[in-house]
């Protein structure tokens, strides 16, 4: 069973501060990853997309991988109160024509302004 | 730009009822996904369709059924609604292999 593991939160930052988002994964093929941001009764969103190891930057959000152990993260730096939401990290299957995403179950972010 | 739509947004059923949850994305993405997402339990996938013609099963497929009508359209179909199928379902695309997905509004569906 493949799994995608974060800390359900609520993580807690004042407004301005950086939020710090975790996440690990089991299948150590997988080959690309993805964090959405979920406001409360929406549908996900796709806020960053990573497929190598190192950082990628966008805006205030920066994704940091680290395949060898089996880690991804998202910074928000500046953080807002309408940053407030549950991020979902999302990790591809390995295998030939593997089509499917795994899913963690979210951790809730909320910024205090 | 209506991305992937979905219909209805909110449905309320009796138990053993049937119906049919629609899907329609303007994209021309080849794949198509049907989750549900409970609380603590995240977004988990019930069916999908990695091209126009085909279709598998997910980690929850039991109590549903999918047809993908064409390369736009991915229908989930519910035989007999029981209670634990009352979530919120989630419609999603993507062009393929390890592309992202892209959701729909959602469908929340009650079963009494």
């Amino acid at each position: 069973q493949k799994e995608v593991e974060q800390n359900s939160g609520p993580l807690s930052v004042p407004e301005g501060a950086i939020a710090s988002l975790n996440c690990t994964y089991s299948d150590r093929g997988s080959q690309s990853f993805f964090w959405y941001r979920q406001y409360s009764g929406k549908s996900p969103e796709l806020i960053m997309s990573i497929y190598s190891n190192g950082d990628k930057e966008d805006g205030r959000f920066t994704a940091q991988l680290n395949k060898a152990s089996q880690y991804v993260s998202l910074l928000i730096r500046d953080s807002q109160p309408s940053d407030s939401a549950t991020y979902l990290c999302a990790v591809s299957d390995s295998g030939a024509g593997s089509y499917q995403l795994t899913f963690g179950k979210g951790t809730k972010l909320s910024v205090i302004p | 730009n209506a991305g992937v739509t979905q219909t209805p947004k909110f449905q309320v059923l009796k138990t053993g009822q049937s119906m049919t949850l629609q899907c329609a994305q303007d994209m021309n993405h080849n794949s198509m996904y049907w989750y549900r997402q409970d609380p603590g339990m995240g977004l988990r996938l019930i069916y999908y369709s990695a091209s126009e013609g085909t279709t598998d099963k997910g980690e929850v497929p039991n109590g549903y059924n999918v047809s993908r009508l064409n390369k736009r359209e991915f229908s989930l179909r519910l035989e007999s609604a029981a209670p634990s199928q009352t979530s919120v379902y989630f419609c999603a695309s993507s062009t393929g292999g390890n592309q992202p997905q892209h959701f729909g509004d959602g469908t929340r569906l009650s079963i009494l």
